[in-house]
């Protein structure tokens, strides 16, 4: 059974670092084709698709955001790593991890999402 | 601004059929897979359609997804209570490298 969990704080004040982490089982992200994807989603907002990282260590990144977003991740622990800098009320927002792969391959599944808050 | 276009809300009596379009361009739904999602409040996201048409184990046959040119759908026959909530189409996209989505589409069931 493929699960993913993210973690992270709760709550971050404006200009800091937000670093969540998303620990999962079931699957290898060093298999081919193989990668976990970050997405957010504001309250009352749309899905918005931020960032994955790629089996062979290949990362992408949403031109929006790409200034801001670092992913990483720890295969010997299950853990792929996203850092945002310079966190800004606007960030607020659930934010999910999921399996993924390129262009032909869906986000399935996805975690429970973590609930971020920006504020002083 | 979604990259994706979707109309706000949808909604139909229970047994109705209900149809949730998307609209894209040729660098995304136009040359690419579209897929759909369902997200019920306070839950994960949900896989429903995959590859324009394909469905999941699990996801009942009332469910369709259709793709023509740069616009897909999601139709929703024989509506049910439980259809409440929102849908997202999403695609990659060649010109960003990455995936976007569509603004959602709320679908109540009166």
């Amino acid at each position: 059974q493929v699960t993913l969990r993210e973690s992270g704080p709760a709550l971050v004040e404006p200009t800091q670092t937000l670093t969540l982490t998303c620990t999962f089982s079931g699957f290898s992200i060093t298999t081919s084709g193989m990668c976990v994807t970050w997405i957010r989603q504001p309250p009352g907002k749309a899905l918005e698709w931020l960032a994955f990282i790629d089996w062979e260590d290949d990362k992408h990144y949403s031109p929006s955001l790409k200034t801001r977003l670092t992913i990483s991740k720890d295969t010997s622990k299950n853990q792929v790593i996203l850092k945002m800098t310079n966190m800004d009320p606007a960030d607020t927002g659930t934010y999910y991890c999921a399996r993924s792969g390129y262009s032909s391959s869906p986000f399935d599944p996805w975690g429970q999402g973590t609930l971020v808050t920006v504020s002083s | 601004q979604s990259v994706l276009t979707q109309s706000p809300s949808a909604s139909g009596t229970p047994g109705q059929r209900v149809t949730i379009s998307c609209s894209g361009s040729s660098s995304n739904i136009g040359n690419n897979y579209v897929y759909w999602y369902q997200h019920l409040p306070g839950a994960a996201p949900r896989l429903l359609i995959y590859k324009n048409i394909q469905r999941p184990s699990g996801v009942p046959d009332r469910l369709s997804g259709s793709k023509s040119g740069t616009s897909a759908s999601l139709a929703i026959s024989g509506l049910r209570s439980e259809d409440e909530a929102d849908y997202y189409c999403a695609s990659w996209d060649d010109n960003v490298s990455g995936w976007v989505f569509g603004g959602g589409t709320k679908v109540t069931v009166l």
